[in-house]
């Protein structure tokens, strides 16, 4: 079955360190990945995507991702967390269906947690 | 602003009153889709729409129906609604898919906590 699994229920950094939040998938052909945040009260806001091409993303708040085939990973990286960066971060992707529903298969969420 | 909406952003209700969860984008997006968030399930889909007239059945579809009739919405309906109903609920929407190419992002509403008694 194809599936994401994020790790870690929650990961707990100190403002000023290096975050990372994990991300393993499992589907079939060459996927495309996601990462999205929420904010309490708030909807999915998308970060960063990765389709082909350097393995390294940078997408918005200055988070990147790094994409690893062999590890079949895409793990959420910022070099100096922020106390605002403090969310629920979700991984998704979407695999080749052959067809046309476009589907995410979203991971169960990874609460970041930025203490000052 | 480009943008998703939904509404109501908060609904309690009682079990078997039927409700709508409207939603909306004004990207002139193709396709749109309808997730419900549950914890330790992450988002998992319930219907989507490739175009107007055009839905079909995501992972989760009991109990819901759906209807496109303009491009810019896409209502959620719950002609029954149960207890195991209750959820946060979000639509997403994109650009057209063009053959095997499912690129381009999703753009989610800010989401509907919906609770049934």
């Amino acid at each position: 079955a194809q599936s994401v699994a994020q790790p870690e229920d929650q990961v707990n950094v100190a403002e000023g360190n290096p975050l990372t939040v994990k991300c393993t998938y499992s589907v079939s052909g060459n996927p495309y990945l996601f990462w999205y945040v929420q904010y309490p009260n708030r909807g999915l806001q998308f970060l960063l995507k990765y389709i082909t091409g350097d393995n390294l993303v940078k997408g918005s708040y200055g988070f990147e991702a790094e994409f690893n085939k062999s590890q079949t990973s895409f793990h959420l990286k910022k070099p100096s967390a922020l106390v605002s960066d403090s969310a629920l971060y979700f991984c998704a992707v979407r695999p080749h269906y052959g067809g046309a529903t476009n589907k995410l298969i979203f991971g169960t969420g990874t609460l970041l947690a930025v203490q000052p | 602003e480009a943008q998703v909406t939904q509404n109501p952003r908060y609904l309690i209700t009682v079990t078997g009153k039927k409700l709508t969860v409207t939603c909306s984008q004004n990207m002139n997006h193709e396709y749109m889709s309808w997730y419900r968030q549950d914890p330790g399930l992450g988002l998992r889909q319930i219907y989507y729409s490739m175009n107007v007239e055009v839905t079909d059945k995501g992972d989760v579809p009991e109990g819901y129906k759906v209807s496109r009739k303009e491009k810019r919405n896409f209502p959620l309906i719950l002609e029954s609604p149960s207890p195991n109903q209750t959820s946060l609920y979000f639509c997403a929407s994109s650009l057209k898919w063009q053959g095997e190419d499912f690129r381009n992002t999703q753009y989610f509403g800010p989401g509907t906590r919906l609770t049934v008694l």
